[in-house]
Order: structure tokens, then sequence, then C-alpha cells
């Protein structure tokens, strides 16, 4: 299968500051999503991204469908406790069915 | 919208018991994929449906693992016999058409003993 690979695997930072998280393959991707999970639950998704450069925002997050389509970005600005949870990238090829998830990156924010 | 449904929430059964897992899928949503959520290796895809057909079930670990999907509405996998190398949590994701995300049930919890 492939592999995404996200970064930072964990992070941990201050109410109110800004994150950022990455999300890279070695596969051109067609659409890129992002989804949030929390403890006990399913992953849900946030984001969608169709096209090359495109840029997307849901509230408080801001995801891009990176240029060389082999990567995306999720931004989440003046974070808050509730942002706490895995987020998932997960990439669909020009030729499938299916997505491929990422690794996740694991999210505690301190109040 | 009920979203996607499955049953049971946790499951915990004996080494070599048969286990059957069930999903409803959203109404109208033409594929249903079976995921299986791991610390070790995270969301592995199962298997995958579209108009109830098996479409790639490259993903199914053993021959103790089986899944239907005998109409638009309900979808089973099944582990006979369980061991405790599955145990897991296992998703349920439906989508609508090849343009769209999934939508995931919550899950169920399997451990095996």
């Amino acid at each position: 299968g492939q592999q995404l690979n996200q970064s930072p695997q964990s992070m941990f930072i201050q109410e109110g500051e800004d994150v950022s998280m990455n999300c890279t393959s070695s596969s051109i991707f067609n659409t890129w999503l992002w989804y949030k999970q929390e403890p006990g639950e399913g992953p849900v998704l946030l984001i969608a991204l169709y096209k090359a450069g495109e840029l997307t925002s849901n509230g408080r997050l801001t995801a891009q469908f990176g240029i060389t389509r082999k990567d995306s970005f999720l931004n989440i600005s003046a974070s808050i406790p509730s942002d706490v949870g895995i987020y998932f990238c997960a990439g669909q090829l020009n030729t499938g069915n299916q997505f491929y998830f990422g690794t996740g990156t694991s999210l505690t924010v301190i109040p | 919208d009920a979203g996607v449904i499955q049953s049971p929430r946790h499951e915990v059964t004996e080494m070599g018991q048969e286990v059957t897992l069930r999903c409803k899928p959203i109404s109208g949503h033409d594929y249903l994929f079976w995921y299986r959520q791991t610390m070790m290796r995270g969301l592995e895809l199962l298997i995958y449906f579209n108009n109830n057909v098996p479409i790639d079930d490259s993903g199914m670990p053993e021959d103790r693992f089986s899944a239907k999907m005998p109409n638009a509405s309900f979808s089973t996998l099944k582990i006979q016999p369980s061991e405790p190398r599955d145990s897991a949590v296992y998703f349920c994701a439906s989508r609508r058409g090849l343009g769209y995300g999934y939508t995931f049930g919550s899950g169920t919890r399997l451990t095996v003993v």
C-alpha cells in the first residue's frame, strides 16, 4: 500500500497557539482529506481538497493541497482544548477508489 | 441522517470463537469500506464494496476473515476462528461516489482473549 508520512507525530501546545502539521507521500494524489479522531470515536472529516494549490478553510482550520500533489498541510489557528485529538491525512490516487491514511498527528492542548 | 451505524460497540470474545461485526452505511452511499485500526499499523483497509459487490479484498489478512454485503443497507465482517492478534478497533465507512470523502462509523472495539 501507499505510505503517507505525517509530521510531527505528536504536539503539545498551549491554548491559543497556532498549529501546523503536514503529510507527505512518494505518490501523486488527486484528492487529499483531513480527518480528526477523538478517543472512542471514528475519524470525522474536516476538510477535502481536490486541486493542486487549493487552500480551503473550515473555521479555524485551513488546509492546502501541495503544488507537487505529493503533500498536504493543515493549520489550526488559536487552538482551544477541544482541538485535542489525532489528526489524519488521507490521499487518493488517480487510479484508485480508496483513500490511504497517514500515521496521524496527536495534538494535546494545554489550557 | 443517522450516519454510519456499527454494532456492537465493544466485543470481548475467547480465542477460537466466531465474531461478527455489523455495519449499516448511510442511505444512498454506494461505496462501503472496512478498516482495522491498531497502534502499530494505524488504519488498514481490509475490503471495500461498490454497489454491494466486493472490489478489493487484498487487505483481508487471512482466510479467517470474510465480509459480505447482501444489500445496500447492511454489511458484515466475520472472523472465524478469532485470535488474540485480531484485537483492534474495526471501522466501517461509506461514501457516495468517487468524489467525496468517507463517513466513518464509531467503530467496534474487539478484544480476543
